[in-house]
């Protein structure tokens, strides 16, 4: 298994720009995770996804950041317009179903916003 | 009060020795509490996950977890230099399938 994939690996832009993130989940998980980290805040939940369905968004910090999940293999984080307080480590990951809740990482996006 | 508490360090353990990592949490119907591993620059990778009071043993890795008292332990046994990293406590809460995450330990094992 590939495990969960992210792209780009890292992204510098200037502030006011248009980011988008991008994962793909580990194939057969209907559960996926946008997380942030920063050394400030720690790792922190922005949303997640069951069966391409957004369930819980408490964590997205504005209005500026978007995520969707069109179909099972794929989601975008969106920020528009970035910020420099933007900057951080940016995290998908994904789980099954069933007892476990196991949650497995991608190698996250490191954005910096100029 | 943070729902996911650790201590965030740096432990420093003589290599060989054990080291114990502790996590408290506040939501007393969780039920599920993972242990990750975060190298310097890298993503948080999963070493143990337990779900029912007791010892839970993998490897050199032993999770445990007391329902009772809201917390839960990893102890690594014969550290090793490799083992040098942050080590996050993640707890499901009760009625949710998302993870509160502790602010994550670092532990230094001293060659």
């Amino acid at each position: 298994d590939a495990g969960v994939i992210q792209s780009p690996r890292h992204e510098v832009t200037e502030m006011g720009q248009e980011v988008t993130l991008r994962c793909k989940p580990i194939s057969g998980h209907d559960y996926l995770f946008w997380y942030r980290q920063t050394m400030m805040r720690g790792l922190e939940l922005l949303i997640y996804f069951n069966n391409n369905v957004p369930i819980d968004d408490s964590g997205m910090p504005e209005d500026r950041f978007s995520a969707k999940m069109p179909n099972a293999s794929f989601s975008t984080l969106k920020i528009q317009p970035s910020e420099p307080r933007d900057s951080a480590v940016y995290f998908c990951a994904s789980s099954g179903t069933g007892a476990s809740y196991e949650q497995y990482f991608g190698p996250g996006t490191r954005l910096t916003v100029t | 009060q943070k729902e996911v508490e650790q201590n965030s360090g740096p432990l420093s353990v003589p290599e060989g020795a054990i080291a114990s990592l502790n996590c408290t949490y506040s939501d007393r119907g969780s039920q599920s509490f993972f242990w990750y591993r975060q190298y310097s620059g890298k993503s948080p990778e999963l070493i143990m996950s337990i779900y029912s009071n007791g010892d839970k043993e993998d490897g050199r890795f032993t999770a445990q977890l007391n329902k009772a008292s809201q917390y839960v332990s990893l102890l690594i046994r014969d550290s090793q230099p490799s083992d040098s990293a942050t080590y996050l406590c993640a707890v499901v809460p009760s009625g949710t399938y998302k993870y509160i995450f502790g602010t994550g330990t670092r532990l230094k094992v001293l060659a």
